[in-house]
Formats: C-alpha cells, sequence, structure tokens
C-alpha cells in the first residue's frame, strides 16, 4: 500500500498481558515516529528512529515500553505487564527525511485498551 | 518546553459559515508551524503548513499565517463544508536547538451542519 499501515488496529488486552504494536512506514521512509494518543489530547511523542537506530526514547513513560526497528523499515511497540493507564490510541508515523519542515504521514493507530 | 494551546471545542458551524479556530504556541527560536486533521477513523494528515514567520500556508480553501509577533497560527476558511467536519490539531517543530520532535496541541473538534 502506498500509506503507512498499523495492526492490529484495536486491541484489548487483561491487566498484565504483555502486547505488541507494528508498524509499516511508507518504503523508503528514513524517520519512524511512535506517538501516544490519550482520549481528547494530541498525540504524545514517544519514541523516534532513523533507520535501524533508536535516536530518541525520552517520550516512553516507563521501562515497560520497548520498541524496535531492526532492518529500518517496519517497526513494533511492545509494552510489558499492560496496566489501565497504557490505554490509548497509538500512532506511527514516517517521514522521508529528518527534518522539522517535513510532513510526518501518520497511520491510522492502534486503539489500546486495557481491562 | 514547548507548547501549543488550541481553543477548546467542539466548534458546531452551518455549512458555508466562516471558521477560525485559534493555536498559539511557546517556543524558543523559530519553529515551524503546522495544521493536521484527522477524519473519523484515520489517521492525521498535513493540511498546511509555514516554516518561518509571515509564511501564509494554504490548502483546500484553508490559510494559517506564522504570526511571530503574537506567537499564532490560527486556521481559517472563508466557508465549510459537511466534508470539513474532522478534529484539526495544529502542531510545532524545529525551535531552538533544531528539535525534530513535534510538539501537538490538544485538536478542536469541528462539526459542520447542513
Amino acid at each position: 500500500g502506498a500509506g503507512v499501515s498499523q495492526s492490529p488496529r484495536y486491541k484489548v488486552a487483561k491487566r498484565g498481558q504483555d502486547v505488541a504494536l507494528r508498524c509499516d512506514p511508507i518504503s523508503g521512509h528514513v524517520s519512524l515516529f511512535w506517538y501516544q494518543q490519550a482520549l481528547g489530547q494530541g498525540p504524545e511523542f514517544l519514541t523516534y528512529f532513523q533507520n535501524e537506530a533508536q535516536l530518541d526514547k525520552s517520550g516512553l513513560p516507563s521501562d515497560r515500553f520497548f520498541a524496535e526497528r531492526p532492518e529500518g523499515s517496519v517497526s513494533t511497540l511492545k509494552i510489558q505487564r499492560t496496566q489501565q493507564e497504557d490505554s490509548a490510541v497509538y500512532l506511527c508515523a514516517s517521514s522521508n527525511r529528518d527534518s522539522s519542515y517535513n510532513e510526518q504521514f501518520f497511520g491510522p493507530g492502534t486503539r489500546l485498551t486495557v481491562l | 518546553g514547548n507548547s501549543v494551546t488550541q481553543m477548546e471545542g467542539p466548534v458546531t458551524l452551518s455549512e458555508e459559515a466562516f471558521l477560525t479556530i485559534n493555536c498559539t504556541y511557546t517556543a524558543t527560536g523559530y519553529p515551524s508551524l503546522f495544521w493536521y486533521v484527522q477524519y473519523p477513523g484515520e489517521g492525521l494528515q498535513l493540511l498546511l503548513k509555514a516554516t518561518k514567520a509571515d509564511d501564509k500556508g494554504s490548502n483546500k480553501g484553508f490559510e494559517a499565517t506564522y504570526r511571530k509577533e503574537t506567537t499564532s497560527f490560527h486556521l481559517e476558511k472563508g466557508s465549510v463544508q459537511v466534508s470539513d467536519s474532522a478534529v484539526y490539531f495544529c502542531a510545532l517543530s524545529g525551535s531552538s536547538g533544531g528539535s525534530y520532535i513535534p510538539t501537538f496541541g490538544r485538536g478542536t473538534s469541528l462539526i459542520v451542519h447542513p
């Protein structure tokens, strides 16, 4: 496809379960971002990759959150021992260069609900 | 740190009405400014952007002017349509230190009635 895709679109987890969220960026895009969007809020930065290198993970809320992009394309955001406060929409975005001027292309998001 | 403040929603208008959604920001240096739109069930899409003071971004009848003196980037459209109903996010990036990490506002929901 031409756009950023994310899977699953919806995920329900029991508290304490581990989850893995996948992002397929636009082919050839160097930069990849993960965001967390709580209900009624704007996206909050979690982490940033340039190719396979994770250059910034300052937004990850705890050490239960882990992201990887081993081959510089697909990325996975993993949340261990999920808590209710992790319930949110997780957005992935990619960009073809590392530039503040550049448009980010967003996926539709994964809505995570932790019971 | 950087911050973006948008007017509270929802904004409810009749078709063909004039739209203004206010956005002000706090940042050091000279950030780039963006408006993104999110239609129901879809991801955010870039609507328009401006990269320096006094620049005007425009797209699909929407406009916003980068006002450094008032640190604002208000979104306007002269005549809204039902299809413009969506959530609009103001954002900035590239402030002092060259930060590439965008900062988003909370979003403003727009509802346009026929």
